[in-house]
């Protein structure tokens, strides 16, 4: 089945330490996002990439790095900056050559401060 | 810049009840789409239904259905037949048309009683 494949579910990060979330989709989508939620909120948008080796901020990249270098694959970040990094991270993807398509989303990283 | 709001921080609906989700939004541009999506307690997205800007007629999938507004700049999901199931926070969002980004409201929490 094709799908996102978000890893680790849970992951706790030290104080002064960079964190890396994995996303993995294997639907052949060109774009793929990342987004923050905190409890109770609505999501927001960090980082997006449209193509291979290009990715542009978003509203609240301030704390995170991104890379595309391949297709598959738009691992997220968490580096020392990000002062309040606890949150539900959500990666998602979709198609580009067609504008009603919705993005898919992966079953999120809750990451937290030890 | 887009905004959506949702007004409704939680609804109660009885079970095989209708219940309406409000939705509006924000935006200068000509050609957007409209989405939602529920998020049960385990935190994955899922994709319930979407309209374009352009569209002349309401979206439907199944139970739900898209009550848009284009003058008044809303976009109501209306679920009929209620199910325990259909408990979940629901979220409107908007895409930019450039990116597929997406702006996400606040969420509607809705509990479905027996």
């Amino acid at each position: 089945d094709g799908g996102i494949t978000q890893s680790p579910k849970y992951l706790f990060r030290k104080e002064g330490q960079n964190v890396t979330l994995s996303c993995e989709q294997n639907l052949n989508h060109d774009a793929m996002y990342w987004y923050r939620q905190d409890p109770g909120q609505g999501l927001r948008l960090i980082y997006y990439s449209q193509i291979v080796n290009d990715f542009q901020k978003g509203d609240i990249a301030e704390g995170y790095s991104v890379s595309r270098e391949k297709k598959e694959s738009f691992p997220l970040t968490v580096t020392s900056a990000q002062k309040n990094p606890t949150a539900f991270y959500l990666c998602a993807s979709r198609v580009t050559e067609s504008s009603n398509q919705p993005q898919h989303f992966g079953d999120g990283t809750r990451l937290s401060i030890l | 810049a887009q905004k959506i709001t949702q007004t409704q921080p939680g609804m109660f609906v009885q079970e095989k009840e209708a219940v309406t989700l409000d939705c509006t939004y924000d935006t200068s541009d000509q050609s957007y789409g409209l989405f939602w999506y529920k998020q049960p307690s385990s935190g994955e997205m899922i994709f319930l239904i979407y309209q374009g800007s352009y569209d002349e007629q309401n979206a439907t999938e199944g139970r739900y259905s898209l009550n848009f507004q284009k003058a008044r700049k809303s976009a109501n999901l209306v679920i009929s037949a209620s199910q325990l199931g259909d408990s979940a926070m629901y979220f409107c969002a908007m895409r930019d048309t450039s990116y597929g980004k997406l702006t996400f409201g606040q969420g509607t929490i809705l509990t479905v009683h027996p």
